[in-house]
């Protein structure tokens, strides 16, 4: 089944202590994405990847780090996480984010609290 | 003025009626994404378009590239279309995607 498997589904942290949030897609996608979910602020691009090694910056990038060293794997890495960090993320995964016939697809979702 | 913008911000629909949400955008554009989040947060792509129509099932995309507008068209509207429909544009250039604000739908029985 083609999917975007993101882990952890929940978490519950503390401010520093560095955590990572893995994505893998099974389909073989060039494409991948970070995003975060706020109330009253929508959905915002934090860091995206284009190709194994090619990754560039969203609209709030501070705070993340990412890496793309295999075409399935895009992990989110907040190295010293502080409580702005919580929020709903999604990974997502196309093809190609050009034309008009490589919707994306999305994870499930990680909700991340830090106290 | 943020990019991308959506209206209504909420409707509420009586079953059976036919629904329109907008999004206009100001920026150069590779392609335009209508999304669908149900209460609960999972999102799921409905359409990825970059010029004319698309149509899958009752749902209806449009786009007008020169005047950067488009529509989503739910026809015989359900209850289970209630969600919060999305659009996102992936900025000519960039392949980044900045988000609209949302068009919260409830579609009562």
């Amino acid at each position: 089944e083609a999917q975007v498997t993101q882990n952890p589904r929940y978490l519950i942290t503390v401010t520093g202590k560095k955590l990572t949030v893995t994505c893998s897609q099974n389909m073989n996608h060039e494409y991948m994405s970070w995003y975060r979910q706020d109330p009253g602020l929508g959905l915002r691009q934090i860091y995206y990847s284009m190709n194994v090694e090619v990754t560039d910056k969203g609209d709030v990038p501070e705070g993340y780090k990412v890496s793309r060293k295999e075409k399935r794997n895009f992990p989110l890495i907040l190295e010293s996480p502080s409580p702005n960090q919580t929020s709903l993320y999604f990974c997502a995964s196309s093809l190609s984010m050009r034309g008009g016939n490589q919707p994306q697809h999305f994870g499930d979702g990680t909700r991340l609290s830090i106290l | 003025k943020n990019e991308v913008e959506q209206s209504p911000q909420n409707l509420t629909a009586q079953e059976g009626e036919f629904i329109t949400i907008n999004c206009s955008y100001s920026v150069g554009i590779s392609a335009l994404h209508w999304l669908q989040q149900h209460p609960g947060g999972g999102i799921v792509s409905l359409f990825m378009l970059s010029s004319g129509k698309k149509k899958h099932g009752r749902l209806i995309a449009t786009i007008n590239i020169q005047e950067k507008h488009s529509s989503l068209h739910i026809t015989a509207s359900h209850p289970r279309d209630s969600a919060v429909y999305i659009c996102a544009v992936s900025k000519a250039s960039y392949d980044k995607v900045i988000f609209g604000p949302g068009t919260s739908l409830s579609v009562i029985p």
